[in-house]
């Protein structure tokens, strides 16, 4: 079993949809929740970082953390065809540089 | 946050050459790591390169095969030595800042 679990997709949504990306991890130890995005032929791109548990907000983005589940989301409002990306979500325990992250999720908006 | 530049962005080389990456930080940073990601898979952590210090190599890669050099606070690379197809990837930099981990933009790497 891996660490981390992430459904490769694609995921297609039409324009304008509410959509939902998640992550299950086995290592209750993880402690700092990421996800990044990133467009083809480029790198990873920081969306959101969260601590433990809870929900963080930024714009139309919304990360969730339950740990009692292992299961972590990201929740993007209103999504445009510019949100076509591939979805990396990441983790890691306290003390340590190590991410382990998941395969990542390929996401279409489409027009 | 921290702007990455990685050089070459792409390249095809020949089997049992060698191929190296540069990475430039736009700040002073302590830890640079090098990924590796395959289609379909994970970013694989290959090794964390600290100033002053010797790289230390995560299971499964060798400091024969990918030496790394860090020079400075700003800057490291990578060197893919006596390549084979298997080595066909995206090699990316990265840095730790206070907040996260940022990445650079990826080296497209073809072998032949």
């Amino acid at each position: 079993q891996k660490e981390v679990e992430q459904d490769p997709g694609p995921l297609s949504v039409p324009e304008g949809a509410i959509v939902s990306l998640n992550c299950t991890y086995s290592n209750s130890a993880f402690q700092y929740f990421m996800w990044y995005r990133q467009y083809s032929r480029k790198g990873p791109e920081l969306l959101m970082y969260t601590y433990s548990s809870g929900n963080k907000e930024d714009g139309r983005f919304t990360a969730q953390v339950d740990k009692s589940s292992k299961y972590i989301s990201l929740f993007i409002r209103d999504s445009q065809p510019s949100d076509s990306a591939t979805y990396l979500c990441a983790m890691t325990t306290s003390g340590t540089y190590k991410y382990i992250f998941g395969t990542g999720t390929r996401l279409k908006v489409l027009a | 946050s921290a702007v990455i530049s990685q050089k070459p962005s792409r390249d095809i080389c020949q089997r049992g050459t060698s191929l190296t990456i540069q990475c430039q930080v736009d700040s002073q940073v302590t830890m640079m790591f090098w990924y590796r990601q395959q289609p379909g898979q994970s970013l694989t952590l290959i090794a964390t390169a600290n100033q002053g210090s010797e790289a230390t190599y995560e299971s499964g890669f060798v400091i024969d095969k990918f030496p790394i050099s860090r020079p400075n606070l700003t800057f490291s690379t990578l060197t893919v030595s006596n390549m084979s197809p298997e080595d066909s990837s995206i090699y990316l930099c990265s840095v730790m800042t206070p907040d996260t981990q940022y990445f650079g933009p990826g080296t497209r790497l073809t072998v032949l």
